[in-house]
């Protein structure tokens, strides 16, 4: 069974800030590797998506990367801002329906 | 529109009580999922829809009954719910339900049970 780690659990950081999240995975079988973004009591936002085959996403301040052979994934933020602050999943596909969820890092972004 | 919406936000309902959750998109997806979440978890599948048909159940209690009854709209159907079901339900969309597309969540339904 795939199982999906995310390091660290948390994160505190004054803004501006580059921050790199990171996510590692037991099966390198996975059909895609998303990263959402979810605030307190809400639903999930899609930040990326990086299909098998790529090996890494960009949108605006936000790069995510795969790399299946190792089992890994980063998420890097790029000049962070407060309204950054949420938790970041890492979420593997695998069959219909079936996705991996890491237990997020909870990101706080200070002024 | 590339909003799935689901109502409630908030509902309260006592043990004996029946109550229906609602999820709707209009973005021509034909695969809908039912996810719990418990506070400071990861969300877990409960039930997925492939062209509105049944296509997993997670081994949910029949307190929970899903119902599809278009390609745009999803229900959930509760009944004789338990204290520890007390979770945000949260409703999710994708063009098909094959493995690399991307989904689409709503913003979920707050659910206490007294």
């Amino acid at each position: 069974k795939q199982e999906v780690t995310q390091i660290p659990a948390a994160l505190s950081v004054p803004e501006g800030e580059n921050l790199v999240l990171n996510c590692s995975f037991t099966d390198s079988a996975i059909y895609n590797l998303q990263w959402f973004r979810q605030d307190p009591g809400k639903g999930l936002t899609s930040l990326l998506l990086i299909q098998s085959s790529q090996r890494e996403q960009t949108s605006g301040r936000l790069n995510a990367s795969l790399d299946k052979s190792s089992g890994r994934s980063t998420l890097y933020i790029a000049a962070s801002q407060p309204g950054d602050s949420a938790t970041y999943l890492c979420v593997g596909g695998s069959t219909l329906g079936r996705l991996y969820f890491g237990r997020g890092t909870q990101l706080t972004v200070w002024p | 529109d590339t909003e799935v919406t689901q109502t409630p936000k908030h509902l309260v309902m006592g043990m004996t009580n029946k109550k229906s959750l609602k999820c709707e998109q209009h973005m021509g997806h034909r695969a809908m999922y039912w996810y719990k979440q418990k506070a400071k978890k990861p969300p877990e599948l409960m039930f997925v829809y492939s062209y509105e048909k049944l296509s997993i159940n997670e081994s949910v209690p029949s307190r929970f009954s899903p119902e599809c009854p278009n390609s745009s709209l999803l229900n959930l159907h509760l009944h004789a719910l338990q204290p520890e079901d007390s979770a945000l339900y949260l409703c999710a969309s994708s063009y098909t339900g094959t493995p690399n597309e991307k989904l689409f969540f709503g913003s979920g339904t707050q659910l206490s049970v007294l």
